[in-house]
Parts: C-alpha cells; sequence; structure tokens
C-alpha cells in the first residue's frame, strides 16, 4: 500500500543546531507540503514543492529551507534551530489540483531545548 | 486571500447525541471545502470534501456537511456520535489557483459517556 511516511517520529536538539526532518512518499504524488502544528494555531504552512526541483515558500518559511531532489521525497532543514520551532511537524502529499485529498504523515514531534 | 474560521475551540456532546461542528469561510469565488479529523497522536484523515454540484456532501465514518454559499459556511454534522469520534476536526479551504489548502484553528470534540 502507497503511504507517507516521517522521521524521526520524535527528535530533542538544541538551540543553534542544524536540523533536518525526513519525508517520503510512495503514492507517486507531484505536490508535497510541509506544515507545523501548534496550540491555538492550527496548522500553518511552511513550505511546499510542486514537484522536482520547485519549492515554494508558505507563511511561516523563516528559519526553514526545503529541497526536492526527486518525487519521493522532501526533507525539511532548520538552519539553526530556535526555541519558538518546538513543535509537531506535518508533512503531506496530493496529486495535482487543488480539489485533491491532502494525505498526511504521523507527525513529528520537535523540541529544541 | 482565502481563510477558515472554526468559532468552537472545544465542544462536548453526550455519546448518542447529534453533533454540528461550524466551518465558516472566506474566498471571493466558489472554493474546494475539506473536513479533516486528527486522532490523539495521529496525522490527519480526510472526512470529506465539496468541490461542486450537491451541496449536501456525505463522508466517511457516517459525517456529512453541507455548503451554503449565502452563509460562507461548510458545517460538519453526525446525527449520533460514538466515543471514538472524540478527536480534532479541522476544516479547511483550497483556492482553484493554486493546490494548497488553508486550515482553521481546530475543534476539539469531547465525548461524555
Amino acid at each position: 500500500d502507497a503511504e507517507i511516511t516521517q522521521s524521526p517520529r520524535h527528535k530533542i536538539t538544541e538551540t543553534g543546531r542544524q536540523v533536518t526532518l525526513a519525508c517520503h512518499q510512495t503514492w507517486n504524488h507531484n505536490n508535497m507540503f510541509w506544515y507545523r502544528q501548534d496550540l491555538g494555531h492550527g496548522l500553518r504552512l511552511i513550505h511546499y514543492s510542486y514537484g522536482v526541483h520547485d519549492t515554494n515558500k508558505g507563511e511561516v518559511s523563516d528559519g526553514y529551507s526545503v529541497s526536492r531532489s526527486n518525487t519521493e521525497d522532501l526533507p525539511l532543514t532548520l538552519e539553526s534551530a530556535a526555541s519558538s520551532q518546538t513543535s509537531v511537524y506535518f508533512c503531506a502529499s496530493s496529486e495535482s489540483g487543488s480539489y485533491n485529498e491532502q494525505f498526511f504523515g504521523p507527525g513529528t514531534r520537535l523540541t529544541v531545548l | 486571500a482565502q481563510s477558515v474560521t472554526q468559532p468552537d475551540i472545544h465542544i462536548t456532546v453526550s455519546e448518542g447525541a447529534s453533533l454540528e461542528l461550524r466551518c465558516n469561510y472566506s474566498y471571493g469565488a466558489t472554493p474546494y471545502l475539506f473536513w479533516y479529523v486528527q486522532s490523539p497522536g495521529q496525522g490527519l484523515q480526510l472526512l470529506l470534501k465539496y468541490f461542486s454540484g450537491d451541496t449536501l456532501v456525505q463522508g466517511i465514518k457516517g459525517f456529512e456537511a453541507e455548503f451554503k454559499r449565502s452563509q460562507s459556511s461548510f458545517n460538519l454534522r453526525k446525527p449520533s456520535v460514538h466515543w471514538s469520534d472524540a478527536a480534532e476536526y479541522f476544516c479547511a479551504v483550497g483556492a482553484r489557483r493554486d493546490d494548497k489548502i488553508i486550515f482553521g484553528k481546530g475543534t476539539r470534540l469531547h465525548i461524555l459517556p
């Protein structure tokens, strides 16, 4: 069965360290998205990609970067982790077309000390 | 720009009672509308979606939602809730010009035995 996976599921790091969160999907979807989920804010879009070598900034992109070298993966990098980036991060993918369902991964809980 | 408002942060209902979760959207044209559910510690799962046609949409797990253009609403309903329905529910709106969707801040549903 096709799926979308995230790793690690839990991560504790220190302020200033670089952190990379992995997202891998086997749906062969063109679109991939990264969100963060915080109490009182719901899900906010960090970065998204419509295909290989395409990346776009979402509403809360400062301090984050992504790259898309193949269809299956969209890793999210925190260049220099800050305590404000403590959150739960979700990756999602969808077929092209905004009427299409986004399929979500299980999430990564990141704590920055 | 599109936006979504879920007026209720928490809703508590008794098991077997009916449920209605409210969602209002802002968008200049007919949007794509979604309801997602998130069980504790899980990613989001699509319950139902609307993009055209019949304004009453049936979803999984016995849920339905009605699109009312005049009220800019897309409320979620279920005639009789089960303890397993306790979760967080997100309304979302998608624009027809790109593949992004914007999520509301969520409504947490609590079920009394």
